[in-house]
Order: structure tokens, then C-alpha cells, then sequence
């Protein structure tokens, strides 16, 4: 069974930095693109930040790029998100989600329980 | 950006009934490689959004031939038949063909 956790979330102060973790298990991590996909409360999904298998590459929106970035480490099986220079705008719970396929990346198939980051003062 | 706009909003359907959500897009979502990577996701009330729908009409694993997937260049519809109370929530259609990646508003279907 397929199963992402993330954790690391919590309240945080605008402009400083916080990092995410997601533990995955139940299927081969270093196969699948990963990514990071966000939800404001009460609002939306936005995506965030998709890694290849190898990590050499990301990919961001234009909201979050240079700030923030996703990395993984495939003996640990685990994602990660560093945020840095946080706004309240920030503020969301955030998933961690498994490609569809190891050929389709594209879209997700699994996401974990998610992880609230509240920015504010 | 891509811009997906969802209608209608909300709905309101009886149980047993059938309905669908429209979701269109900016731009044509067929990749260079064939491919259109429209997808539909559900979130139910205090959980994580599911895969439904992937590239405009494959079913995922376990999901019930209730849901059907149709449509192609900017014009994409989920229909759902014979609805089950565990099919409230809100629906998300997505495109992974363009980054940045976006998704639909949300439609949220409730109870009539």
C-alpha cells in the first residue's frame, strides 16, 4: 500500500524559513517523480514543486520559485521542501504526492494527509 | 498560466441521480507527445484530494465505472451516475500538460 507522511509543518514568523519532510513507503521512491502540491484554507489546490526521480530536476511555479526547493533522498525514501523567505500568503496545508506512473509524471496518484504551515507574525 | 475554469460551482444532486462538471481550458492541453494530461480529483470533506480521472478519460484503480471521463483540446466533462453519498465533495480538474501545473476552482457537489 502506498504511503506518504509528511511532517514539518507548524507556525512560523514571515521571512524566516521552514522544511518539509514526506515519508514514503510501499512502492519503489526512486522510480516515481514527486511533488508538492499546496491548498490555502478554505481555498483551492495549487502545485508547488515536482522533482524527477534523480533530483537533477525541479520544476516550480513562478510564486514560489527561488525561495523555495524540493529535493529527495532516495535511500531514505523521503521528499523534502525547504521554504525559505516566508509569506502569509504561504499559509496552507501542504501535500506530498506521487506521480501517476513512473512514465506519466504528469499528474498525481497519491497524496499524503498534508501538513498545515501557518505563516504570521 | 494555464487558466481552468470549472462550472458550475456547486451542485445539488439526489442520491441515485446523475450529473456532470464542465472544466475548460485556456489553451489546448495536447502535449507534443500525443498526450492530453487532463485530470479529475475529488476531495471529500476532511481528506486529501483522489485520483478519479486521468489524461481526459482513463479511470483509476478502484475507482467505479460511475465515473466517466470525456472531452479533448479545451473542453473536458466529468459525469458522475448513479450517485452514492460518498461521492459528495468537491471536484478539481487539473492540466500537467503546461507548467506551471494548475487546477480547476473546485466544483462542490452536495446533496439535493
Amino acid at each position: 500500500e502506498v504511503q506518504l507522511v509528511e511532517s514539518g509543518g507548524g507556525l512560523v514568523q514571515p521571512g524566516r524559513s521552514l522544511k518539509l519532510s514526506c515519508a514514503a513507503s510501499g512502492f519503489t521512491f526512486s522510480n516515481y517523480y514527486m511533488a508538492w502540491v499546496r491548498q490555502a484554507p478554505k481555498k483551492g489546490l495549487e502545485w508547488v514543486a515536482t522533482i524527477s526521480t534523480s533530483g537533477s530536476r525541479t520544476y516550480y511555479p513562478d510564486s514560489v520559485k527561488g525561495r523555495f526547493t524540493i529535493s529527495r533522498d532516495n535511500a531514505k525514501s523521503s521528499l523534502y521542501l525547504q521554504m525559505n523567505s516566508l509569506k502569509s500568503e504561504d499559509t496552507a496545508t501542504y501535500y506530498c504526492a506521487r506521480a501517476q506512473s513512473m512514465v506519466t509524471h504528469r499528474g498525481f496518484a497519491y497524496w499524503g494527509q498534508g501538513t498545515l504551515v501557518t505563516v504570521s507574525s | 498560466d494555464v487558466v481552468m475554469t470549472q462550472t458550475p460551482v456547486s451542485l445539488s444532486v439526489s442520491l441515485g441521480g446523475q450529473t456532470s462538471i464542465s472544466c475548460r481550458s485556456s489553451q489546448s492541453l495536447v502535449h507534443s507527445d500525443g498526450n492530453t494530461y487532463l485530470y479529475w480529483y475529488l476531495q471529500k470533506p476532511g481528506q486529501s484530494p483522489q485520483l478519479l480521472i486521468y489524461k481526459v478519460s482513463n479511470r483509476f484503480s478502484g475507482v467505479p465505472d460511475r465515473f466517466s471521463g470525456s472531452g479533448s483540446g479545451t473542453d473536458f466533462t466529468l459525469k458522475i451516475s448513479r450517485v452514492e453519498p460518498e461521492d459528495l465533495g468537491v471536484y478539481y480538474c487539473y492540466q500537467g500538460t503546461h507548467y506551471p501545473y494548475t487546477f480547476g476552482a473546485g466544483t462542490k457537489l452536495e446533496l439535493k
